[in-house]
């Protein structure tokens, strides 16, 4: 089944705890980006990548680091979370230019930061 | 930078009546696609429908139907027969197709349906 798969899916941890929310895609697809939805903001890119090793930054991306060593994979990197990233995060892929330019989501991952 | 907006933050409507759902965005591309996301209470993002700005012809599907007018950069949703299914929150989406092609989110339109 094609799918996007993030992990954890619930998470609370405490201010300046480092983790790791992974992101890995099934689907072959070249452009992966993160976003977070927030009350009454809807949701804003983090991260994106175009394809292996090529990253870069979206609309949000403080307190956030991305890598991109394999095409499956996307995984967001929180060095020291502090409240402010309590958050609801998703990843989402999709074939870069072609396609329908629909992007396919994971099933979301709310971080608590205390 | 491309904006959407979503001018409603709440709407209902009556089981099987009809709703309309606004979005407007503004861009300098000619070339964009839109979309409406459904997200219900499982917070997961459904994709509902998508229109490609170079067709003129409104997207359907299924009771889901679209209003897409380029040059008021006007996107809206109209769903026919709402159905208790309906309710979720409904996010309009703009993507371009140069350079990060992100998906620009509008605030969102919580829709509740009236039994």
């Amino acid at each position: 089944e094609a799918q996007v798969t993030q992990n954890p899916r619930y998470l609370i941890t405490v201010t300046g705890k480092k983790l790791t929310v992974t992101c890995s895609q099934n689907m072959n697809h070249e452009y992966m980006s993160w976003y977070r939805q927030d009350p009454g903001l809807g949701l804003r890119q983090i991260y994106y990548s175009m394809n292996v090793e090529v990253t870069d930054k979206g609309d949000v991306p403080e307190g956030y680091k991305v890598s991109r060593k394999e095409k499956r994979n996307f995984p967001l990197i929180l060095e020291s979370p502090s409240p402010n990233q309590t958050s609801l995060y998703f990843c989402a892929s999709s074939p870069h230019r072609a396609g329908t330019g629909e992007l396919f989501f994971g099933e979301g991952s709310r971080l608590t930061v205390l | 930078a491309q904006t959407v907006t979503q001018s409603q933050p709440e709407m209902s409507v009556q089981e099987a009546e009809t709703v309309t759902l606004s979005c407007t965005y503004d861009t300098s591309e000619s070339d964009y696609y839109l979309f409406w996301y459904k997200q219900p209470p499982s917070r997961q993002m459904i994709l509902v429908i998508r229109q490609e700005a170079y067709k003129q012809q409104n997207a359907t599907e299924n009771r889901f139907s679209v209003n897409f007018q380029k040059a008021a950069k006007s996107f809206s949703l109209k769903i026919s027969d709402s159905q208790l299914g309906d309710a979720a929150m409904y996010f309009c989406a703009y993507r371009g197709t140069f350079g990060n092609e992100k998906l620009t989110f509008g605030t969102g339109t919580r829709l509740t349906i009236i039994p």
